[in-house]
């Protein structure tokens, strides 16, 4: 039973089309976060909610946006994709990422290639 | 935004030999986690330090968290092709509460049989 789960695992797509990213957790873990991991490996973040609320969102271009419609399911949605999204995005998720030092353990999911051509 | 720098980028070693990953940075960290990432996947947790000084072992991993909570280092003893894969330490630093993990570019480790 996976803990972490995104679909869809790839994702092609052509340039301005509109595409969702969809991520679950069964860990009943308060936390939910969008990562972006580029083809160099960097891991940054790009929101994070807690509870269903906009805690983090990093320098994001507004075409994306994410929705938490409970505290277990934050989607990320994509409008008018470009070439320089193509990356592989990762969803995870903590108990709480409201508590100091070593409480915060992300679990991640798989991860989602998008590639926009 | 905090830095955290890693090195070696790429490690290429014989299975056997001892290898040692460095991840450092100008800020005081609240606590620091190491991750590992295989291809296709994400990362998982191997530790998390909190206390300067502090020293964990998992298996034939040695990990050690600086005396100041400005670097940590990862060392395998012996390391076994499972080893391969992406080394990610990720800090989490003070006074900017918890919410956010800055995680290093990190370190691709083969190891070759």
């Amino acid at each position: 039973d996976t803990a972490v789960s995104q679909t869809p695992k790839y994702l092609v797509t052509q340039m301005g089309n509109d595409k969702s990213i969809k991520c679950e957790q069964n860990l009943g873990h308060d936390t939910m976060y969008w990562y972006k991991q580029d083809s160099k490996k960097f891991l940054k973040i790009m929101f994070s909610y807690n509870n269903k609320e906009l805690i983090i969102n990093e320098t994001v271009p507004n075409r994306f946006s994410p929705k938490s419609p409970d505290k277990a399911h934050l989607n990320l949605h994509i409008n008018s994709l470009e070439l320089g999204d193509s990356a592989v995005y990762f969803c995870a998720s903590s108990p709480s990422g409201g508590r100091p030092s070593g409480a915060n353990v992300l679990t991640f999911g798989a991860g989602s290639r998008l590639t926009v051509l | 935004t905090q830095l955290l720098e890693q090195s070696p980028q790429f490690l290429s070693i014989q299975e056997g030999e001892n290898l040692t990953v460095y991840c450092n940075s100008s800020s005081v960290f609240s606590s620091l986690q190491w991750y590992r990432q295989e291809p296709g996947e994400g990362p998982v947790l191997l530790v998390t330090v909190v206390t300067g000084g502090e020293v964990k072992k998992l298996k034939r991993l040695t990990f050690q968290f600086g005396d100041a909570r400005k670097d940590s280092s990862l060392h395998i003893t012996a390391a076994q092709p499972g080893d391969t894969g992406l080394y990610l330490c990720a800090g989490t630093y003070s006074g900017a509460g918890s919410y956010q993990l800055t995680f290093g570019k990190g370190t691709k480790l083969s190891v070759i049989p």
